[in-house]
């Protein structure tokens, strides 16, 4: 069974602090996401990588990076967290072409503060 | 601009009614969609999927009709159970788009015993 672990489900931060969001999946998938969710508007799309140090913006990525230097581990940075990025992030891990589903993880409710 | 949309945003049915889920789609390249439902504190899970070739896909009590003319598809449980008392994503893809998924706003089904 897939398996994406985000490493914390609630985290409180300031304004102006840079926070780390990791996320590990065990499947050896080429395809990580990054999404948002919040009330009234679903799952938005904010970073995604197709392989090993390659990264595409999704549709919502201003004030958002990402990393992935490692197949398995996909990071999402706020560079300088901001009230408006308080949310429910989700980490995604998906195979080959379109026809697979992605696997989520639990989620990080980040409160910034 | 939304490009999946659920209108309805909860739903209540009785034990061992249909449920009716509905979802709309603007993108006319759209051409693979799935279902995930998602309970709280948990990461959605895939439920059913469907590719453009076809107008219906079935597994066990989940199943999804697909009508391309209308850009809209659904998905019915029959019969309901409480344990399927979840929120649940419609969400589509281009297959010329890779992997990025669009995902709805969610519908919350309340089955009542």
């Amino acid at each position: 069974d897939v398996k994406v672990t985000q490493s914390s489900r609630y985290l409180v931060k300031r304004t102006g602090e840079k926070v780390f969001l990791e996320c590990v999946q065990d499947m050896d998938h080429e395809n990580m996401f990054w999404y948002r969710q919040d009330p009234g508007l679903g799952l938005r799309l904010i970073y995604f990588s197709y392989d090993v140090k390659m990264k595409e913006k999704g549709d919502i990525p201003e004030g958002y990076s990402v990393s992935r230097e490692k197949k398995e581990r996909f990071s999402l940075i706020l560079e300088s967290a901001s009230t408006n990025q308080t949310s429910m992030y989700l980490c995604a891990s998906s195979s080959g072409d379109v026809s697979q589903p992605q696997h989520f993880g639990d989620g990080t409710r980040l409160s910034i503060l | 601009d939304q490009q999946v949309k659920q209108n309805s945003p909860s739903l209540s049915v009785q034990e061992g009614r249909i449920s009716i889920l509905n979802c709309d789609y603007t993108n006319s390249m759209f051409d693979y969609f799935l279902w995930y439902k998602k309970y709280p504190a948990e990461g959605p899970t895939f439920l059913i999927s469907i590719s453009s070739i076809k107008d219906k896909n079935e597994d066990g009590r989940f199943t999804v009709f697909l009508n391309k003319s209308a850009k809209h598809l659904s998905l019915h449980i029959v019969p309901s159970q409480p344990g399927d008392s979840a929120v649940y994503f419609c969400a589509a893809s281009a297959t010329n788009t890779g992997n990025q998924f669009y995902f709805g706003t969610g519908t919350s089904l309340t089955v009542i015993p």
